[in-house]
């Protein structure tokens, strides 16, 4: 069984602040993909990341894939509060095609 | 273009009933993949089609069932209900699930309260 461990749980800064959220796992992952989910809503995606140690950025947020496939990171600089919600990692397991989702990062961001 | 869209948007059923969800997915798109977010966690896979054959199951029991249609919309059932069948259910779509990063697209997601 593929598991993904996001920390932190919870995240609580003020706007302008910078976060890390981290996604590791011991198994590896032929993809990774990073979801932000409003209450009430589905989860939307924000990247895909295939290759090990690749990066990628939008706007104020940067993804890494860690070199062997099991880990990434999500990091956001100076963050607003429309950057508030619930950050899931989920991974592209190998043979099935199904995603892992882990269990989210609630980040709120304070005016 | 339309998204993903799913219906009922809320529902609310008593235990040992039984429950259809409804999926269509985004136009063009043949994947459609079914997931159970409990809250507080992350969604859950339960089931994979793709062009009307089941792909993949997870671990959930019989009582979980679904079908997608020639249309490739999808029907997500579940039988005999109990409380900790409670949980928002996404459903997903994505072009083909054998090429390239499996990327999936969330509907807005069923609400499911069971009492």
């Amino acid at each position: 069984t593929q598991l993904l461990e996001q920390s932190p749980q919870f995240l609580s800064i003020q706007e302008g602040e910078n976060l890390t959220v981290y996604c590791n796992s011991s198994s590896v992952f032929s993809s990774l993909q990073w979801y932000r989910q409003e209450p009430g809503e589905g989860p939307v995606l924000l990247v895909t990341v295939v290759t090990g140690g690749e990066v990628k950025k939008l706007k104020r947020l940067t993804f890494q894939f860690g070199d062997a496939r099991k880990d990434s990171s999500l990091h956001i600089t100076a963050a607003q509060t429309g950057d508030t919600g619930l950050y899931l990692c989920a991974g592209e397991g190998t043979g099935r095609r199904a995603l892992t989702f882990g269990s989210g990062t609630r980040l709120q961001v304070q005016p | 273009d339309a998204g993903v869209t799913q219906s009922p948007t809320h529902l609310i059923k008593t235990r040992g009933q039984q429950v259809t969800l409804r999926c269509s997915p985004i136009s063009g798109h043949k994947s459609v993949s079914w997931y159970q977010q409990v809250l507080g966690q992350g969604p859950q896979f339960i089931f994979q089609y793709y062009e009307k054959e089941e792909r993949g199951r997870g671990n959930f029991p019989d009582r979980f069932s679904a079908r997608q249609f020639p249309n490739y919309s999808s029907e997500l059932n579940v039988n005999a209900l109990l409380l900790g069948d409670s949980a928002l259910y996404l459903c997903a779509s994505s072009l083909d699930p054998g090429r390239g990063a499996y990327e999936q697209y969330f509907g807005p997601g069923t609400r499911l309260t069971v009492t």
